[in-house]
């Protein structure tokens, strides 16, 4: 069964940083390309980063710069590391694993139960 | 960034009867490999999103054959023939065509 479970969330002050990790089970996890999406209160659902399984990084325009996506395929772990964090980044932040393997197309067919960021000060 | 309007943002709807929505996005979503870079997601109450439809059309896996999707290019519609009650909560269309991947606002479908 696959498992996406994420931790690392909680409290952060603005300008602050943090790193969200996500330990991932029942599959071949260096197979897999895999993504970080956000989710504000009350609002819609935005993707933040993908990770290609050959390592390959993309971003979303609005936090490109500030969050870098890793993954330790050693570990079946996949990282967001959120640097000068803004109240705008309070959101419930899940990961997701693509259904294909390889390359994939961005299709996501499962999600972890996600992990709280709070930014306030 | 390739934009995704998706509308109505409110649907209500009454279980057994049909009902659709809508998405188009501001760049055609049509790969060169004849296949649409669209989904669609299921947000139930206090859930995380379910896949429900990938490439514009093809039902993932466990997914009732009562959603269909359909559409190309720029325009694509959801549909759920006959709704039920376990298919309240919010739905998302969401491009795949390239990254940065982007999302519509999402329909929130609830039973009248």
């Amino acid at each position: 069964e696959v498992q996406l479970l994420e931790s690392g969330g909680g409290l952060v002050h603005p300008g602050g940083s943090l790193r969200l990790s996500c330990a991932a089970s029942g599959f071949m996890f260096s197979d897999y390309t895999m993504s970080w999406l956000r989710q504000a209160p009350g609002k819609g659902l935005e993707w933040v980063s993908g990770i290609i399984y050959s390592g390959r990084t993309y971003y979303s325009d609005s936090l490109k710069g500030r969050v870098t996506i890793s993954r330790d395929n050693s570990r079946n772990t996949l990282y967001l590391q959120i640097n000068s964090v803004r109240v705008e980044d309070t959101a419930l932040y899940y990961c997701a694993k693509d259904a294909i393997r390889g390359d994939g197309n961005w299709d996501l067919d499962h999600w972890g139960q996600g992990t709280l960021v709070t930014v306030s000060s | 960034d390739i934009v995704m309007t998706q509308f109505p943002p409110s649907l209500p709807v009454t279980p057994g009867e049909p009902a659709s929505i809508f998405c188009r996005s501001s760049q055609s979503l049509l790969g060169s490999d004849g296949h649409n870079g669209l989904a669609w997601y299921l947000q139930k109450p206090g859930k995380s999103p379910q896949l429900l439809i990938y490439l514009g059309s093809n039902r993932a896996s466990g997914v009732p054959d009562r959603f269909s999707g359909s559409g190309s290019g720029t325009d694509f519609t959801l549909t759920i023939s006959r709704v039920e009650a376990e298919d309240v909560g919010v739905y998302y269309c969401m491009q795949v065509r390239q990254p940065p991947l982007t999302f519509g606002g999402g329909t929130k479908v609830d039973l009248k």
